[in-house]
């Protein structure tokens, strides 16, 4: 079963915000979302994670809405070197260690 | 900072030989996991360890095998390697429960 729900691809101009949606209508309360990014020929890296309130690192914002079940990963500033596929993943905390990654988003940053 | 470590970036290797794929991390993790990516499939998991000696089915663990024998070495193993298996294997390790993966950089395995 589908947990999340991302588009394909989508392109950003550089040096603008980036804004990748993320639908998890079946979100459980207990539930987090997290985000991890994979670079071409590299292991996934994760950015961020949150449970109900809205988060910020040094990589990124991510925004959850009130009802839970969607969220948006916000670059802020795009840099060629964002060129990634971005996952949306919801882990489950009486399954959590069978961590599923779909396809993800193919975010492209052009110049 | 965190280090996976895989042994091997490339392999190629024949129908029915055994491979073995090494993984180390250096960060004290109890949790290691090994993936594999295919195009349009996403990665999915095989095999995952919390433990040493301990270890848990993940969604496609057939014809794979697992063993960790210590905490910072978690290998895989296909007894007979078919042509299926070629892919990008993945080993990742992580802190507690809701930790956060660190992944090694992939060991794109050819079975010819």
């Amino acid at each position: 079963d589908a947990k999340t729900t991302q588009p394909t691809s989508m392109d950003c101009a550089e040096g603008r915000a980036a804004n990748l949606p993320c639908n998890h209508s079946t979100i459980s309360g207990n539930e987090y979302v997290y985000w991890y990014r994979q670079i071409h020929s590299q292991g996934p890296q994760y950015i961020i994670h949150g449970l109900k309130n809205n988060e910020t690192n040094e990589m990124a914002s991510l925004i959850i809405t009130e009802d839970r079940k969607s969220s948006t990963l916000i670059l802020p500033h795009a840099t060629l070197r964002d060129t990634a596929v971005y996952y949306c993943i919801v882990r489950a905390k009486s399954n959590d260690y069978k961590l599923s990654f779909g396809a993800g988003t193919t975010v492209t940053v052009r110049a | 900072d965190v280090k996976v470590t895989q042994s091997s970036r490339y392999l190629v290797k024949r129908t029915g030989e055994k491979v073995f794929l090494e993984c180390v991390q250096d960060m004290d993790h109890e949790n290691m996991f090994w993936y594999r990516q295919d195009p349009g499939l996403g990665l999915r998991l095989i095999y995952f360890s919390y433990d040493v000696k301990m270890k848990e089915k993940g969604d496609i663990p057939e014809g794979y095998s697992v063993s960790r024998e210590k905490k910072e070495r978690f290998s895989l193993i296909l007894e007979s390697a078919s042509t299926n298996q070629t892919s990008m294997y993945l080993c990742a390790s992580s802190l507690g429960f809701l930790g956060e993966l660190f992944f090694g950089e992939g060991s794109r395995l050819t079975v010819l």
